[in-house]
């Protein structure tokens, strides 16, 4: 149990296009989504807190204009990168708390985004 | 704010053995959550062994167990009869007791086994 995905795992854009990121909970409910930012041979990096139903909330210097967040339901929440620069290029992870599970974190397997 | 440090960028082990991957955080905060989690070459992150601060009795899970040092804010990790399958980067988490579920990563340390 507690699986998330997400979708797609890879995706290369252009410039200046956005580009949407799926992070679904399979067989729970989450009324909170986390999003992360790794790179390469680094951490993970924190965004954004999703919250079902309500605004996201950005860690400090995200840029929620550049990275919108929407938690339409308690099993989907989704980033888009807006007007994605080459600098975007990162591998995100979504992750998903289940309640009442010890703030424990079940994370997708990641997105590979790359902006030529 | 809390900050969590794992002071091993690398470590390497011989099959079989035993290894221990260190972690310390700062907290102002009595009831907490600890984690241990892995991620192998596949990128998923997945769950090790947690801890919860209230809790003086050391987890374990099988081969995995940690020594929590609460007075020393101390977290470490211990991998018993290391097998291949064990190599991967791995990444000590603290997250804050009730109200608040956010994860905070320390830097990560790589392992190595040696077959």
């Amino acid at each position: 149990g507690a699986v998330v995905s997400q979708h797609p795992s890879r995706v290369i854009c252009k410039s200046g296009t956005s580009v949407k990121i799926e992070c679904r909970s399979l067989d729970f409910q989450a009324t909170t989504m986390f999003w992360y930012r790794q790179f390469p041979k680094q951490s993970l990096m924190l965004m954004a807190t999703s919250n079902e139903g309500s605004k996201a909330t950005y860690e400090q210097g995200v840029e929620k204009d550049k990275f919108l967040i929407n938690h339409a339901s308690l099993t989907l929440s989704t980033l888009t990168v807006t007007s994605a620069h080459p600098e975007d290029s990162s591998f995100y992870i979504c992750s998903a708390r289940l309640t009442d599970s010890y703030n424990e974190q079940f994370f997708g397997p990641g997105t590979r985004l790359t902006v030529l | 704010a809390q900050t969590v440090t794992q002071s091993q960028p690398e470590m390497s082990v011989q099959e079989a053995e035993t290894v221990t991957l260190s972690c310390t955080y700062d907290t102002s905060e009595s009831d907490y959550y600890l984690f241990w989690y892995k991620q192998p070459p596949s990128r998923q992150m997945i769950l090790v062994i947690r801890q919860e601060a209230y809790k003086q009795q050391n987890a374990t899970e099988n081969r995995f167990s940690v020594n929590f040092q609460k007075a020393a804010k101390s977290f470490s990790l211990k991998i018993s009869d290391s097998q291949l399958g064990d190599a991967a980067m791995y990444f000590c988490a603290y997250s804050p007791g009730a109200g608040s579920y956010q994860l905070t990563f320390g830097k990560g340390t790589k392992l190595s086994v040696i077959p």
